[in-house]
């Protein structure tokens, strides 16, 4: 399975500023994706992330409050704009596997309090 | 309607019982399913993937009924470490990406 790591693990942030998660993959892989996960919720798809091409959005999500960069096969960035509250979760990333169950791993997240 | 429904729990059981998990999903069109867990304050991390055969890894059994669109996880013995949360997840053709049930919390007491 792949390694991820995300920066930074957690950050408390005050409303109206934005915040840039970074997700780093041990391996090359074509997509990335990323996750929210809201207190006591499951995951939610945010969006997916192809290198070379813009971001696609689940309905809900906007590239202007969640800008995503993919500059390479290895490295992803979530940008959480103009925050609120309600923008109060953990946001993970993942990769699918290279094995044929394609199944996803994720990052340990990132745990963010907007106040 | 959901498209990937689980019993929230939670599931309180003793060390060394049985206990089994449903879920059920409402497109037609998932091909890939899986069992994560995720512990508290982690990320969710496979635990299985699921065939139309039924699964097996040591005390976890994982079954798919494809036409009642239903899956389940059967644990057997439980430990205390099992306690976690666990989501059901599917892919449906043409999507990459996985959705999420709402999981199903268990809580094993020694």
């Amino acid at each position: 399975s792949a390694v991820i790591s995300q920066k930074p693990s957690r950050d408390i942030c005050q409303r109206g500023t934005s915040l840039t998660i970074q997700c780093q993959v041990d391996s090359q892989v074509t997509m990335m994706f990323w996750y929210r996960q809201q207190p006591g919720q499951s995951l939610t798809l945010i969006a997916t992330a192809n290198q070379g091409s813009e971001a696609t959005y689940e309905s809900g999500f906007v590239i202007d409050k969640f800008p995503i960069s993919r500059p390479n096969l290895t490295f992803s960035t979530l940008t959480v704009s103009n925050m609120s509250p309600e923008d109060s979760s953990i946001y993970l990333c993942s990769v699918e596997s290279t094995s044929g169950i394609l199944e996803q791993y994720f990052g340990p997240g990132t745990r963010l309090t907007v106040t | 309607r959901k498209e990937v429904e689980q019993d929230p729990g939670p599931f309180n059981v003793p060390e060394g019982a049985t206990v089994a998990f449903n879920c059920t999903y409402s497109n037609s069109a998932s091909q890939s399913f899986f069992w994560y867990r995720q512990d508290c304050r982690k990320e969710p991390k496979l635990l299985m993937s699921v065939y139309s055969s039924g699964n097996e890894d040591g005390r976890f059994t994982a079954q798919l009924n494809r036409a009642s669109q239903y899956i389940s996880l059967l644990i057997r013995d439980s430990k205390l470490s099992d306690s976690a949360t666990y989501l059901c997840v599917v892919k449906s053709t043409g999507r990459r990406a996985l959705t999420f049930g709402s999981g199903t919390r268990l809580q094993v007491q020694p």
